[in-house]
């Protein structure tokens, strides 16, 4: 299956400032997703990034707070911008993983975020 | 109405037992579905997929799905205490868009 590695772990954030995240994928995948995990939540998909074109964003979310850059097939990355309290997640990235016996999708090890 | 609705649990069982977990989604044309753990502070962690109608066995896992009534379980059969995490069911939206529930935690009594 699919490894992802994301970056970084865990950060604490000064509000107003602006933070991002990178995942990198072993190999090629058409789209990758983005998610938010709130404290005692579940996921909730951001957005999702195709490359060489504009990421599709959630109801609720939007491109100037959630800027996603997609510049190749194994690499993307979500900027959190002029963070605030409320900011306070876990990112995780996810990538579609597809094999003869397994289909389903892998998330990176995911950003925990404490705006301060 | 949630697209993925889950029993809220939190679930308790001794070691040894048998742990179910339930699910229903709302939006008929969903084709694929998922069962995820998570450890605290862990990332999600896919441990079943199914596709068709019927039962599905993975060691000691089962996935069931029944489309015609919307809903999908998980077994988890001789429930280990390493079975202890929040397990989140997963629909397939739109081909390819994954919707959570929000989460049945599992705590398995030593």
């Amino acid at each position: 299956s699919a490894v992802i590695s994301q970056k970084p772990s865990r950060d604490i954030c000064q509000r107003g400032t602006s933070l991002t995240i990178q995942c990198q994928v072993d190999s090629q995948v058409t789209m990758m997703f983005w998610y938010r995990q709130q404290p005692g939540q579940s996921l909730t998909l951001i957005a999702t990034a195709n490359q060489g074109s504009e990421a599709t964003y959630e109801s609720g979310f939007v491109i100037d707070k959630f800027p996603i850059s997609r510049p190749n097939l194994t690499f993307s990355t979500l900027t959190v911008s002029n963070m605030s309290p409320e900011d306070s997640s876990i990112y995780l990235c996810s990538v579609e993983d597809r094999s003869e016996t397994v289909f389903g999708y892998t998330f990176g090890s995911g950003t925990r975020l404490t705006v301060v | 109405q949630k697209e993925v609705e889950q029993n809220s649990g939190p679930l308790s069982v001794p070691e040894g037992a048998i742990a179910s977990l339930n699910c229903t989604y709302s939006d008929r044309v969903s084709q694929s579905f998922f069962w995820y753990r998570q450890y605290s502070g862990k990332s999600p962690e896919l441990i079943m997929s199914i596709y068709s109608n019927g039962d599905k066995e993975d060691g000691r896992f089962t996935a069931q799905l029944n489309k015609a009534s919307q809903y999908v379980s998980l077994l988890i059969r001789d429930s280990q205490p390493s079975d202890s995490a929040t397990y989140l069911c997963a629909v397939t939206l739109n081909d390819y868009k994954l919707s959570f529930g929000a989460g049945t935690t599992v705590t398995v009594r030593a």
